[in-house]
């Protein structure tokens, strides 16, 4: 069975400050995909990044950084020098192909407070 | 523009009412989905559909269902058959052989 935990419920820094978000899964698939989404307060989910199983290689864009690790079963996302801008639910993902087509599993989410 | 859109915003339904929440894209994607959001929760998958006339029931897919008549249109329906309907609605669609989905905006339901 797949499943995605993200152990941080809220986490709450102050502007400029360094925050990693965590995420564990489970799979069994040796092939599968992992997502982070952003959740502003409007509600849409908003596309942040995608990860391949093959693909270890850590990716920063911008002030936002993303570490894959395989032997760990994690894909934590990291924001530096954080803003208020950034406050909002982040969701990581997992997609595998099944019967029927690719299936998406999203952890709880974590809500990430920047105060300014 | 290219996007999904989602129609109402709100919702309000009535004790015995069905009610069908819109989705809409022009991505030219091949695949949708519904998912349903409960207050400080993940997203929950209720119906997804790779192509045309065929779709799939997801994990909670009672007291809910669907039709895929065109490419660009997966409405959803909530029966009166689904006792707690009060919940954030997310659409999205992928391409295909994309895995990454794409989301709507939203529909809030809530029962009066």
């Amino acid at each position: 069975a797949q499943k995605v935990t993200q152990a941080q419920t809220e986490i709450s820094v102050v502007e400029k400050e360094d925050v990693t978000l965590d995420c564990v899964y489970e799979t069994r698939d040796t092939t599968y995909y992992l997502f982070w989404y952003k959740q502003p307060p409007s509600g849409e989910l908003v596309f942040l990044i995608r990860r391949n199983s093959f693909d270890e290689q850590n990716e920063i864009s911008g002030r936002y950084s993303w570490n894959f690790q395989k032997s760990t079963s994690s894909f934590n996302f990291t924001i530096t020098a954080s803003q208020v801008v950034d406050s909002a639910v982040y969701f990581c993902a997992l997609s595998g192909f099944h019967t029927g087509g690719f299936k998406t599993i999203f952890g709880a989410g974590t809500r990430l407070f920047v105060k300014a | 523009d290219g996007g999904i859109t989602q129609s109402p915003k709100y919702l309000f339904r009535k004790e015995g009412q069905n009610v069908t929440l819109s989705c809409e894209q022009n991505l030219n994607h091949d695949a949708m989905y519904w998912y349903r959001q409960d207050p400080g929760q993940g997203l929950r998958l209720i119906y997804y559909s790779q192509i045309v006339n065929d779709f799939q029931k997801g994990d909670i897919a009672e007291g809910y269902s669907v039709s895929r008549e065109k490419k660009e249109s997966f409405p959803l329906t909530v029966t009166s058959a689904q006792k707690n309907p009060t919940a954030f609605y997310l659409c999205a669609s992928t391409g295909r052989g994309k895995e990454t989905q794409y989301f709507g905006p939203g529909t809030r339901l809530l029962v009066l």
